[in-house]
């Protein structure tokens, strides 16, 4: 079983670029979460995805953040525009049931310039 | 709110046993997750607690004490392959993972 797979692995952009970051989970996963490390701080939610809808976005730091999962498959997630402080490591992660343990992408190592 | 604490980095050596703890703010409880992750990769499971006690898996047991909002992770017969940092994560009230900030564990010789 393949698991939860993320693309790109790396982005380097400058400050006002677009980056959109993709995530495939495990199929037959309906709940969808994305997060974000900031280097040296914890892990912090972003959303959560039942199938295609949006279950709970509180954790998205503002409307340059804007995440989709046409179908209730994969998920994209994209900025735009990008800011400095938007650098960090963006996992996705999938579950069968939200109460039973995610399990995680390698992440997408963002960089903006 | 929520909140979780645990030691930044702890050091031990190979073939000895480590103890890592979390201790837990939250409103309401639905269990705590430990998960292990190495530099630059996934977060990878190792366990979850719901009911006080201790589940022992192998070389890594996780005990939890809800009363006292505590938690450790348990390393037995250290490997090197163990340095990695741990992770304490907490579902909230909607079962989103509320995270610790990691104890970066490292093994040495």
């Amino acid at each position: 079983e393949a698991g939860v797979t993320q693309f790109p692995s790396h982005s380097v952009i400058e400050k006002g670029q677009t980056v959109t970051l993709r995530c495939d989970p495990i199929s037959g996963h309906d709940n969808l979460y994305w997060y974000r490390r900031v280097m040296g701080k914890e892990i912090k939610f972003l959303l959560h995805f039942v199938k295609e809808s949006k279950q709970d976005e509180s954790g998205m730091p503002n409307n340059r953040f804007l995440a989709e999962r046409t179908g209730g498959t994969y998920s994209t997630l994209k900025v735009q525009p990008a800011e400095l402080e938007d650098s960090g490591v963006y996992f996705c992660a999938s579950s069968q049931d939200p109460a039973w343990h995610q399990y995680f992408g390698p992440g997408t190592r963002l960089l903006v310039l | 709110g929520q909140n979780i604490d645990q030691p930044t980095e702890m050091t031990a050596t190979e073939g000895a046993i480590v103890q890592i703890n979390c201790t837990y703010q939250t409103s309401g409880f639905n269990g705590l997750f430990w998960y292990q992750q190495h530099a630059g990769e996934a977060p990878t499971f190792l366990s979850y607690n719901v009911l006080d006690g201790l589940e022992e898996k192998g070389r890594f047991s996780s005990f939890l004490s809800r009363s006292k909002g505590y938690s450790y992770l348990l390393l037995k017969e250290l490997q090197m392959k163990d340095s990695a940092s741990y992770l304490c994560a907490v579902p909230d009230s909607n079962y989103q993972l509320i995270w610790g900030a990691g104890t970066k564990l490292i093994i040495k010789p």
